[in-house]
């Protein structure tokens, strides 16, 4: 069966300091991989996506970069944390875009 | 560009009354059509989703949805309503076709269901 693990669950960071968040596909070969972003009562916003290794697409941006090292791995990250970035982040699988995964996601908390 | 609104932040109810919590979109062709629920803390969980076909669709839960393409709606019902049913609910529309998938949300329509 398919898994999707995020890490860490939550971070509490100071501004300024760096950020590196991860996803980790298991049992599906080459799947499109998503972050989202949900600010505290908000919606979900998604940030970047993944169709292939090494390739990924930004659809927002937030001062925020993402990487696919592997194909069953997803990264985002940032050099320098902002207020702004406390929210809870998602990553997604798919295959088609009639079906989504979302994984348990990550808190984080900037001050 | 295509766009979900869902116009009712909070809904509140008492348990035993039906529930429906609106969404519209917009996009000049067929859609595909989700509602996922949220409940406090954690991560969105599948209800059900319209590709094509029958325009009711039946998910998780209880809860069912009625695909209107007349007036662009795909609003999320169930009867009757349980406590364990609050929870913030997300409806979501992606698009057929391509190979830039992207789910786009509404802004969620928080439900509190009153035992």
């Amino acid at each position: 069966a398919q898994t999707i693990h995020q890490w860490p669950v939550a971070e509490i960071k100071a501004v300024g300091s760096p950020l590196s968040l991860g996803c980790t596909i298991k049992g599906k070969s080459s799947p499109n991989l998503y972050w989202y972003w949900q600010a505290t009562g908000g919606t979900l916003q998604q940030l970047f996506y993944s169709i292939t290794v090494g390739q990924v697409e930004s659809v927002v941006q937030l001062n925020l970069s993402a990487s696919r090292p592997k194909d069953d791995q997803f990264i985002l990250s940032t050099e320098k944390l902002l207020l702004s970035h406390s929210g809870f982040y998602l990553c997604a699988w798919s295959l088609t875009n009639s079906d989504y995964t979302f994984g348990s996601g990550t808190r984080l908390l900037v001050i | 560009a295509q766009s979900v609104d869902q116009p009712d932040a909070h809904v509140t109810l008492s348990e035993g009354a039906s529930l429906e919590l609106r969404c519209s979109y917009s996009y000049s062709a067929a859609p595909y059509l989700f509602w996922y629920v949220q409940y406090p803390g954690q991560s969105l969980q599948f209800l059900l989703k319209y590709i094509t076909g029958d325009t009711v669709v039946k998910g998780t839960k209880g809860f069912e949805a009625e695909f209107r393409k007349s007036n662009s709606s795909f609003n999320l019902k169930k009867s009757p309503a349980h406590w364990s049913d609050s929870a913030k609910y997300f409806c979501a529309l992606d698009t057929p076709g391509g190979s830039n998938a992207k789910l786009t949300f509404g802004k969620g329509t928080k439900l509190s269901v009153k035992s």
